[in-house]
């Protein structure tokens, strides 16, 4: 089973300031990741797969990169609406899929 | 607009059993992958199950596998987690997601509210 390993576990961070969330995969995932947001009482909403690419109505302040073992999740500048928890997950090697434990942004 | 609506949950005891579904709409069903993704109150997602699109293929993480079983009825637009033994480890709440493909990808790009599934005695 692939661990994924997310950092920080909370990021402190100002509206409009850029945020950097990191997410470590303990083999490599080639570029089979993707990256989740949830909002307090709401169900998870798919951001990014492939590494890079956004999902649908996702905003472009929405960027990841990485491949292999180590990815980045960026929020060039933060609304009020992306104090969120955010979950890495590869779909790489499977089953079975797996999530990393999480990022919360909170407005500092 | 796709939408997915789970209901089944509730509180149930320990060893008993409880089936999950979770209504579709809003795109053709019988054309994609879907997932079971569950979360403990406060904590992280933990993927459960995937079907393929015609039901062949069926995937499960080993905490439940031999307990739970997941199905498809196109006729009605439904998936289902048939939950059997259950512990309270199993207390979480439950969603459902879309797989973008027809062969599983591993990715979830809509899911449902969830509904919430309480084991205790």
């Amino acid at each position: 089973e692939i661990v994924m390993t997310q950092s920080p576990a909370t990021l402190s961070v100002s509206p409009g300031e850029r945020a950097t969330l990191s997410c470590r995969a303990s083999q490599s995932v080639r570029s089979n990741l993707a990256w989740y947001q949830q909002k307090p009482g709401q169900a998870p909403r798919l951001l990014i797969y492939g590494t890079s690419t956004r999902a649908t109505g996702i905003p472009a302040r929405f960027s990841g990169s990485g491949s292999g073992t180590e990815f980045t999740l960026t929020i060039s500048s933060l609304q009020s609406e992306d104090f969120a928890v955010y979950y890495c997950q590869q779909y790489n090697h499977w089953p079975p899929l797996t999530f990393g434990g999480g990022t919360k942004v909170e407005i500092k | 607009q796709v939408q997915l609506v789970e209901s089944g949950g509730g509180v149930v005891q320990p060893g008993r059993s409880l089936r999950l579904s979770c209504a579709a709409s809003g795109f053709t069903f019988s054309s994609y992958a879907m997932h079971w993704v569950r979360q403990v109150p406060g904590k992280g997602l933990e993927w459960v199950s995937v079907i393929s699109f015609d039901g062949r293929d069926k995937y499960f993480a080993d905490s439940v596998k031999g307990r739970f079983t997941i199905s498809r009825d196109t006729s009605k637009n439904t998936l289902y987690l048939q939950m059997n033994s259950l512990t309270a480890e199993d207390t979480a709440v439950y969603y459902c997601a879309r797989d973008p493909g027809i062969a599983v990808t591993g990715i979830a790009d809509y899911w449902g509210q969830g509904t919430l599934v309480t084991v205790s005695s």
